[in-house]
């Protein structure tokens, strides 16, 4: 079974301030996705990161790919009140039928202002 | 359309009712799946579809039916449902063969109350 640790599990921080959520697993996965989700809504898609090493960058926020591709970090710069909700990781193992998204406990973050 | 649209938005029943949630989209994607989500909690897979048939069931109650009868559309019936079973359900859908890297779009889901 493919586990996901997801860490720390709230974060509650002042506007400006910089955090890093960690995603975990000693399972090898195809890529790792990162959803934001507001309450009452459903998560929807920050990123894929597929290759081992991978760096991506959406304006405040990085995301990296460990390169044994079992592990992901977010990293958002200047936090920001509109940055608050569940940030969720989640594992994708392969296309075969039986295989489905697996997720991370999931981070609540709340900035501030 | 890039959306996933569930219906209702809010439900409430009692345990005796029989009440169904549905799903749509028109993006074309071939695989949909059904979440239960509770408060604060990542969401729970209970279903997959691939190609309108059933190919995950996460040893979900029988109180929970769903359905696929189409490639847009996906239902969930629900039939004597407990208190416990109150949470936010949630649809997604995707490509097959591309998920990893377009992940799945969610819909906002349907909050259901069980009294």
């Amino acid at each position: 079974t493919q586990l996901l640790e997801q860490s720390p599990q709230f974060l509650s921080i002042q506007e400006g301030e910089n955090l890093t959520v960690y995603c975990n697993s000693s399972s090898v996965f195809s890529s790792l996705q990162w959803y934001r989700q507001e309450p009452g809504e459903g998560p929807v898609l920050l990123v894929t990161v597929v290759t081992g090493g991978e760096v991506k960058k959406l304006k405040r926020l990085t995301f990296q790919f460990g390169d044994a591709r079992k592990d992901s970090s977010l990293h958002i710069t200047a936090a920001q009140p509109g940055d608050t909700g569940l940030y969720l990781c989640a594992g994708y193992g392969g296309d075969q039928a039986g295989t489905a998204l697996i997720f991370g406990k999931g981070t609540t973050l709340s900035v501030s202002s | 359309d890039t959306e996933v649209t569930q219906t209702p938005k809010h439900l409430v029943m009692g345990m005796t009712n029989k009440k169904s949630l549905k799903c749509e989209q028109h993006m074309g994607h071939r695989a949909m799946y059904w979440y239960k989500q509770k408060a604060k909690k990542p969401p729970e897979l209970m279903f997959v579809y691939s190609y309108e048939k059933l190919s995950i069931n996460e040893s979900v109650p029988s109180r929970f039916s769903p359905e696929c009868p189409n490639s847009s559309l996906l239902n969930l019936h629900l039939h004597a449902l407990q208190p416990e079973d109150s949470a936010l359900y949630l649809c997604a859908s995707s490509q097959v063969g591309t998920a990893f890297n377009y992940g799945y779009t969610f819909g906002s889901g349907t909050r259901l109350t069980v009294v």
